[in-house]
């Protein structure tokens, strides 16, 4: 399963909202999950089943979505929030996960 | 708190095998209904997944790479290893262990800081 992610690059402003998109090549019922990663470390699970939030994830991030079609929110941005965001699928479990190429956020 | 610690050789000669381990601290890596994964990152690239092992010692492989690696359980060391044959340039990455969710398998929850390997 091929996982697309648009845009590639996202420029907004402080306290904006940003919405980030994935599209599965084909339904991953709701086996969708979202992670953030910034420079130098590794990726945090934000989301996971398309809108549960991990554990210690603000209430600012948020998923939705079903089958191909699925979007992060992130609202009232911060500068800390600059970073690249991964989708991931866990649907054809076994046997393998696959992720998006990312979505890189920029704050400006 | 888990806690997980990467580490390896840093530099590996094309055609020889790569050798990384995990520490897995604060968690079990014998109980629970976790999978252990590995995940590597060629630099300025996405993520992609290598495979998992169970605590019962049981594992998969990412189909591209299943020919070539290897991943087993030391509990006498509470760590996880991962062993990549034949090893060529496009093998160069930070690779990353991670746990994944008891309740959403194949939702990775805790990373390693992730250890830099380079094939040359």
């Amino acid at each position: 399963i091929v996982l697309t992610q648009s845009p590639a690059t996202l420029s907004l402003s402080p306290g904006e909202r940003a919405t980030l998109s994935c599209r599965a090549s084909q339904s991953v019922s709701n086996f969708l999950a979202w992670y953030q990663q910034k420079p130098g470390q590794a990726p945090r699970l934000l989301i996971y089943d398309t809108s549960n939030r991990a554990t210690g994830i603000p209430a600012r991030f948020s998923g939705s979505g079903s089958g191909t079609d699925f979007t992060l929110t992130i609202s009232n941005l911060e500068p800390e929030d600059v970073a690249v965001y991964y989708c991931q699928q866990r649907y054809n479990w076994p046997p393998r996960v696959t992720f998006g190429q990312g979505t890189r956020l920029v704050i400006k | 708190q888990v806690q997980l610690q990467e580490s390896g050789p840093g530099l590996v000669k094309p055609s020889q095998t790569l050798s990384l381990t995990c520490i897995v601290s604060g968690v079990s890596v014998s109980s629970g209904s976790h999978y252990w994964n590995w995940i590597r990152q060629p630099a300025g690239k996405g993520l992609e997944w290598i495979g998992r092992i169970y605590t019962t010692g049981s594992t998969n492989y990412n189909p591209s790479l299943k020919s070539r690696v290897t991943i087993f359980l030391d509990r006498s060391k509470n760590q996880i290893s991962l062993k990549v044959n034949s090893v060529t340039a496009a093998d160069t990455a930070l690779y990353f262990c991670a746990r994944d969710l008891e309740s959403a398998a194949g939702a990775f929850d805790y990373w390693g800081q992730g250890t830099q390997v380079t094939v040359s």
